[in-house]
């Protein structure tokens, strides 16, 4: 069965570099949801979508931005990286009375 | 996105130890759901409930779905180290969903 698909799975920047995470979601779900989870930390949400329209926000910083496209799929844009921005960064899809289902997560290493 | 309260927030454990964790909430959910994760790994789905009082079992997990659909639990029987992760709670209403922040489960051997 389809599942979430996360891309890419790793990921390494420079300070002030800007790197893009992308989420595919597993087929008719239309919700997206992001997380970050530090090292030894639990995940934290960022933000979501439902229907290509922002849903909820959380403790996104505002050198993060994201979308959801029309078919869908979601992308991370994170600006200006930081040393801090190293994490985990996962993304979860949903749909309609269906569960969630988490991605593999992409893990950001920032140097 | 705000998070549920659950509850512990860490368990140390001998093996062949059951657990429970729970998690509650100010608001009705239509679902519930509780995951896995593993270091380095995305959260997997262990148990979702669909219905109030709902009790469901997958192998040695055990969950409940609250009767007033604002609290759930998850207990593990006589664990393993294998159980090792972090457990989430979540609940889910019309696209809607709230995590909690996590019980972290170490299995001593």
């Amino acid at each position: 069965a389809a599942g979430v698909i996360q891309s890419p799975r790793h990921l390494i920047k420079e300070k002030r570099e800007t790197a893009t995470l992308k989420c595919y979601p597993i087929p008719r779900h239309d919700t997206v949801y992001w997380y970050q989870q530090g090292p030894g930390q639990d995940p934290q949400f960022l933000i979501s979508f439902y229907e290509k329209m922002q849903s909820d926000k959380g403790s996104i910083p505002d050198r993060f931005s994201a979308q959801q496209f029309s078919d869908y799929h979601s992308e991370l844009n994170m600006s200006s990286l930081e040393l801090g921005d190293s994490a985990l960064y996962f993304c979860a899809t949903g749909g309609e009375n269906t569960e969630a289902f988490f991605g593999q997560g992409t893990r950001l290493t920032v140097v | 996105g705000q998070q549920l309260n659950q509850s512990p927030q860490s368990m140390f454990i001998q093996e062949g130890e059951d657990v429970s964790m729970n998690c509650t909430s100010s608001s009705i959910f239509n679902t519930w759901l509780w995951y896995k994760q593993e270091p380095g790994e995305g959260p997997v789905l262990l148990i979702a409930l669909y219905k109030a009082g709902e009790l469901t079992s997958n192998g040695r997990l055990t969950a409940q779905f609250g009767i007033t659909r604002k609290d759930s639990f998850l207990n593990i029987s006589a664990s393993i180290p294998s159980d090792v992760g972090i457990y989430f709670c979540a609940g889910y209403n019309n696209n809607d969903m709230r995590f909690g922040a996590g019980t972290r489960l170490t299995v001593k051997p």
